[in-house]
């Protein structure tokens, strides 16, 4: 059980166009999503907070009109890269908490390689 | 805040070696501490994880204690894999923090040769 899907698990994409990552989580219902982003042979960093009917929490840096992110459903969040940019070529990374009192795990998806060019 | 600081790497052994990653934290109160694993091209699993002093976790041959007194939980394992090859990652949760808010160390890169 708990397990989350990400699509597409990689896409490239020229300079200026935008580009749709989403994130299922398959066998349970999870309240709250996370977005992180992976450089080459570096740590997560924290991108946003996706709560399930309400607008999202952006990390401090992190563009929230560039990165747009909806929480349309308990299994379902979306990730936006806007205008996208060579900069933004990186790894994305979801995870979701299950919804209820156990909140101190976390089910990450495949991750999805995004490559701009 | 809150900071995880994990052994630096790559770390190479060979098949059957001992492992241990060092990873200490600094936080407030009691957070959770977990281990995850990833590898190539995917995303992060769970390997284990601690929620209170002196708790071990431990999975596939790994261990791992949350010792209060030296803010510290090294991952070991007796007897490594070449399959055990990844990336391992020392995170906390704070207290009465979503798991998804977790601080992770940078990683530390495992490979085994044959």
């Amino acid at each position: 059980g708990a397990v989350v899907s990400q699509h597409p698990s990689w896409v490239i994409c020229k300079s200026g166009t935008s580009v749709k990552i989403e994130c299922r989580s398959l066998d349970f219902q999870a309240t709250t999503m996370f977005w992180y982003r992976q450089f080459p042979k570096q740590s997560l960093m924290l991108m946003a907070t996706s709560n399930e009917g309400s607008k999202a929490t952006y990390e401090q840096g992190v563009e929230k009109d560039k990165f747009l992110i909806n929480h349309a459903s308990l299994t379902l969040s979306t990730l936006t890269v806007t205008s996208a940019h060579p900069e933004d070529s990186s790894f994305y990374i979801c995870s979701a908490t299950p919804s209820g009192p156990n909140q101190d795990e976390q089910y990450f998806g495949p991750g999805t390689r995004l490559t701009v060019t | 805040g809150d900071s995880v600081t994990q052994m630096e790497g790559p770390v190479t052994l060979s098949e059957e070696a001992c492992l241990t990653i060092n990873c200490t934290y600094t936080a407030t109160g009691y957070p959770s501490l977990f281990w995850y694993v990833q590898y190539p091209g995917e995303g992060l699993q769970l390997l284990l994880k601690a929620t209170k002093a002196d708790d071990k976790g431990s999975n596939k041959g790994f261990e791992a204690t949350y010792r209060k007194e030296t803010t510290s939980f090294h991952l070991e394992k007796g007897s490594v894999q070449v399959s055990d090859s990844a990336v391992y990652f020392c995170a906390l949760s704070g207290v009465n923090t979503n798991a998804g808010k977790s601080t992770f160390g940078d990683g530390t890169t495992l490979t085994v040769k044959p």
